[in-house]
């Protein structure tokens, strides 16, 4: 059973870099596709990259300036990190991996304020 | 503004079927496989539907996908109390270097 734990900062100030970590248990970080995805508060998801075994990522354009997703294959664990975080960043965070061009295991969400 | 457009809300009692449509263009939904998700607040998103038509493990058969031209469509059958929630649309966009698409969501209530 493939399981995604997240943990990262949940409170940040504007400007600072946003982390976030996803832990996989179950599947080999290096096999498949993964992905991140948010939520601000009262609107809709909204995508914000894919990480591909062959090492290359795909980012939504809105974010691609300041957004990077990598694996440590060691730890067998994806990261996001968003640079210069502003209040528009604040929104539930999640981690998922992609199989057959969808997102079948998520993680459970974390919750990140951006905020003075 | 949503490039892939949905029906804010939708409403049904139990039993009934009902039909959450989206809407897209030839750059996505004409040309690559849709997927749905449920999503209940506070929870984690869970995937219902993927390539179109194609459920999960798990997932009962009265939820089903189905593609036309460039617009998907979500039936729900036999409508439960259980299956309110937020439901959302998303595909692959070939434009703008490649991005995925989520919808703007439909908020299913069940009266």
């Amino acid at each position: 059973q493939v399981q995604l734990q997240q943990s990262g900062p949940r409170l940040l100030k504007p400007s600072e870099t946003l982390s976030l970590t996803c832990t996989v248990s179950g599947d080999s970080i290096s096999r498949s596709y993964w992905g991140w995805v948010r939520q601000p508060p009262g609107k809709g998801l909204e995508w914000i990259g894919y990480f591909y075994f062959s090492g290359s990522t795909s980012y939504s354009p809105s974010l691609r300036s300041r957004v990077t997703i990598g694996v440590d294959t060691s730890k067998n664990h994806l990261s996001l990190n968003l640079t210069s975080a502003t209040a528009a960043d604040t929104a539930v965070y999640y981690c998922g991996r992609v199989l057959l061009g969808a997102m079948d295991v998520w993680g459970q969400g974390t919750t990140v304020t951006v905020s003075s | 503004q949503f490039v892939v457009t949905q029906p804010p809300s939708v409403s049904g009692t139990p039993g009934q079927t009902v039909t959450i449509s989206c809407s897209g263009g030839s750059s996505n939904i004409g040309r690559n496989s849709v997927c749905w998700y449920q999503h209940v607040p506070g929870t984690a998103p869970k995937l219902l539907i993927y390539r179109n038509d194609q459920r999960p493990s798990g997932v009962p058969d009265r939820f089903s996908g189905s593609t036309t031209g460039s617009s998907a469509t979500l039936a729900i059958t036999g409508l439960l109390s259980e299956d309110e929630a937020d439901y959302y649309c998303a595909v692959w966009d070939d434009g703008l270097s490649g991005r995925e698409l989520f919808g703007g969501g439909t908020r299913l209530t069940v009266l």
